[in-house]
């Protein structure tokens, strides 16, 4: 399974962009980049998935540069709400691999 | 259309007795993951199963743990003896078949605590 790395923790104030990278030096040819937001006292939420370029959503958006070892979540103009722990994941979209879940990112978003 | 249901939302035990955790998955979802999470950590993968079968075991501790998911009715998480150190809170997820397991979506989780 590829390992990822991730900074610990952030903060932001409200009407930011926040960006979070993700390390994966070793990600192969068939692994998908995932990442999940925890509120606390809540399971962790799916929030996007990725396999290379662009991906965005209603929440966010994710880049992946071409050699695809690491990617960025970007979450436009952040709000209190935001405020969680960020998860990224890298693996066989396919394939029976269990999604290994490390420390994330704790961002707090400051009024 | 609901959601991973878990119940109960709070339990607390005393040390040696059994903990029961129950998950209902997603409507159409035939698999289910048991993760826990101690305070300040990640979530750690304890076992993954389907309907009447147990898929993938490599995270439950040998020895008090156990899980199934019948045929019917929700799945079931059985800690025996508890201690202390089983603390924490217990989320399980649920994805439909023939989709990735990176697609899962969470239940709202179980906090034990054992005194």
């Amino acid at each position: 399974l590829a390992k990822t790395t991730q900074p610990i923790s952030m903060d932001s104030y409200e009407g930011q962009e926040v960006n979070i990278t993700c390390s994966h030096n070793n990600i192969a040819t068939n692994d998908y980049i995932t990442w999940y937001q925890q509120f606390p006292s809540q399971g962790p939420r799916f929030i996007i998935q990725g396999y290379k370029t662009k991906v965005t959503n209603e929440v966010a958006s994710l880049f992946i540069p071409a050699d695809r070892k690491s990617s960025t979540l970007s979450l436009p103009r952040v709000s209190l709400s935001d405020t969680a722990v960020y998860y990224c994941l890298v693996g066989d979209r396919g394939g029976s691999y269990i999604p290994t879940f490390g420390r994330g990112t704790s961002l707090i978003v400051h009024p | 259309n609901a959601g991973v249901m878990q119940n109960p939302r709070h339990l607390v035990r005393r040390r040696g007795q059994e903990a029961r955790l129950r998950c209902s998955p997603m409507k159409g979802h035939s698999h289910v993951y048991w993760y826990r999470q101690l305070p300040e950590e990640g979530l750690k993968f304890m076992v993954y199963l389907q309907k009447e079968n147990i898929i993938d075991e490599s995270g439950m501790p040998k020895e008090r743990f156990s899980a199934e998911f019948p045929k019917e009715g929700p799945s079931i998480l059985r800690i025996q003896q508890v201690v202390r150190g089983d603390s924490a809170a217990y989320f399980c997820a649920s994805s439909p078949p023939g989709r990735t397991t990176y697609e899962q979506y969470f239940g709202p989780g179980t906090r034990l605590t054992v005194t």
